[in-house]
Order: C-alpha cells, then sequence, then structure tokens
C-alpha cells in the first residue's frame, strides 16, 4: 500500500496570507491527525478527523481549521499567517483511531513564513 | 491529560554500543506508550507501542522498551547501535481523556558515531 502522503512539500508565504495543506491517508485509512512540529515547541496536535468529523482539536488558535472530504483526504488550513507558524506540518493516518492503534505519518510539509 | 517528558535532549554514542533513551510520562488514567523515530527530512516511524500485557516490548531495527508503571517509564533501549540510527526518537503517550491523541515528548537526538 501507498503510504500517507503530502503536498506540498514546501511551502514559501508571507504574513497575513492563507494556505491550505493536503494529506492523502493509506487507503482504508477513515482517520487523519495533523501536528506542528517545531524547534520550540516540538510536536503538537492539531485536530483529527474521522468520517468527515472533527473528533478532537488541540489547543491552536481558531485561524488553524481543517476538514476530511468523503474519501477520507484532509486538508487544513492556516488563515492571517504569523512568522511563528513557520513549521513542520504532519499529517497521520489510522485506520479508526481507536485504543492503541498506530499512527502512520506523511513525510510533512515544511511552511516557512516570511 | 498525559505528558512525557524524555530526560536526554542529546545522547551521543559509539557504534556497536549499547544505548538507552529515557522518557517518563505522567497520566491519571491508563496510557499507552510509544516511541516514534524520524529520520533527517523524513515522517515519523513507529518503533514500537506498548498497549498491556508484557511490560518488555519488542520493535523494529532491533530495539525493545520497558514499562514500569511504578516509577512511570518507559525507556528504550538498544545492545548495539549503528550509524544508521542516527535520528531523533520521540516518546508518546496517548490516553482516553485526550481522544487518543499522541502527546509527545521533546525528542532525544541519538548521534551514533564510528
Amino acid at each position: 500500500k501507498a503510504g500517507v502522503t503530502q503536498t506540498p512539500r514546501y511551502l514559501i508565504k508571507t504574513r497575513g496570507q492563507q494556505v491550505t495543506l493536503s494529506c492523502s491517508p493509506i487507503s482504508g485509512h477513515r482517520s487523519v491527525s495533523w501536528y506542528q512540529q517545531t524547534p520550540g515547541q516540538g510536536l503538537q496536535f492539531l485536530f483529527e478527523y474521522f468520517s468527515e468529523t472533527q473528533r478532537n482539536k488541540g489547543n491552536f488558535p481558531g485561524r488553524f481549521s481543517g476538514r476530511q472530504f468523503s474519501n477520507s483526504r484532509s486538508e487544513m488550513n492556516v488563515s492571517t499567517l504569523e512568522l511563528g507558524d513557520s513549521a513542520l506540518y504532519l499529517c497521520a493516518s489510522s485506520p479508526t483511531a481507536g485504543v492503541g492503534e498506530t499512527q502512520y505519518f506523511g513525510p510533512g510539509t515544511r511552511l516557512l513564513v516570511l | 491529560a498525559q505528558s512525557v517528558t524524555q530526560l536526554d535532549s542529546q545522547v551521543p554514542v559509539f557504534e556497536e554500543a549499547p544505548v538507552e533513551l529515557r522518557c517518563n510520562y505522567s497520566s491519571s488514567v491508563s496510557v499507552y506508550l510509544f516511541w516514534y523515530v524520524q529520520y533527517p527530512n523524513q515522517g515519523l516511524q513507529l518503533l514500537l507501542k506498548y498497549l498491556s500485557g508484557s511490560t518488555l516490548v519488542k520493535g523494529i531495527n532491533g530495539f525493545e522498551a520497558e514499562f514500569n508503571k511504578s516509577q512511570t517509564s518507559f525507556h528504550l533501549r538498544k545492545p548495539s547501535v549503528h550509524i544508521s540510527d542516527t535520528a531523533e526518537y520521540f516518546c508518546a503517550v496517548s490516553g482516553s481523556n485526550s481522544g487518543y491523541a499522541l502527546n509527545f515528548g521533546k525528542g532525544t537526538s541519538l548521534l551514533v558515531t564510528p
């Protein structure tokens, strides 16, 4: 099976702009989670979607949003970009996000905000 | 909520030497523990996980970890490391009161030298 794919891999934006990142989960996986990775804060959970519904959300401002489509593909959007949003954004998928289920990570999208 | 502390930010070790990467967790509920590895410019790959049962967990690439409830620890070990083990290692915890999102430690950078 193909792994988790994320597009684009690299992105440069300027402050105030908005950005949309895309994630295609492993075939058959219905849960998609997003994480932000920065040198200062480490890996932080953004949100998780299952069957097009947001089931869980981390402690991020409302500028960060996401959605999931019927084919389980997911997008996350960041509006009004700030310099501090520069990070590696990782997407992970799992079959159902059940107890102890393994999350499979994509390679990430590296976002640089200037 | 659950949290994880990785006690060493960097661990230098010589090739073929044993290594232990330390992880302590805190939680008021039953937890599930994970170790992930991240190679440069890649996403995270699961090494092993503890859900229940035997406290000694064996993973990929010769790694193993021991769950110690009394010491709230989940240390990762390998008896003989290779140059190719050079990477960032993350301990993570999830539990029922966090919606099973992964809470990651800050990571330990393992540097293996000849």
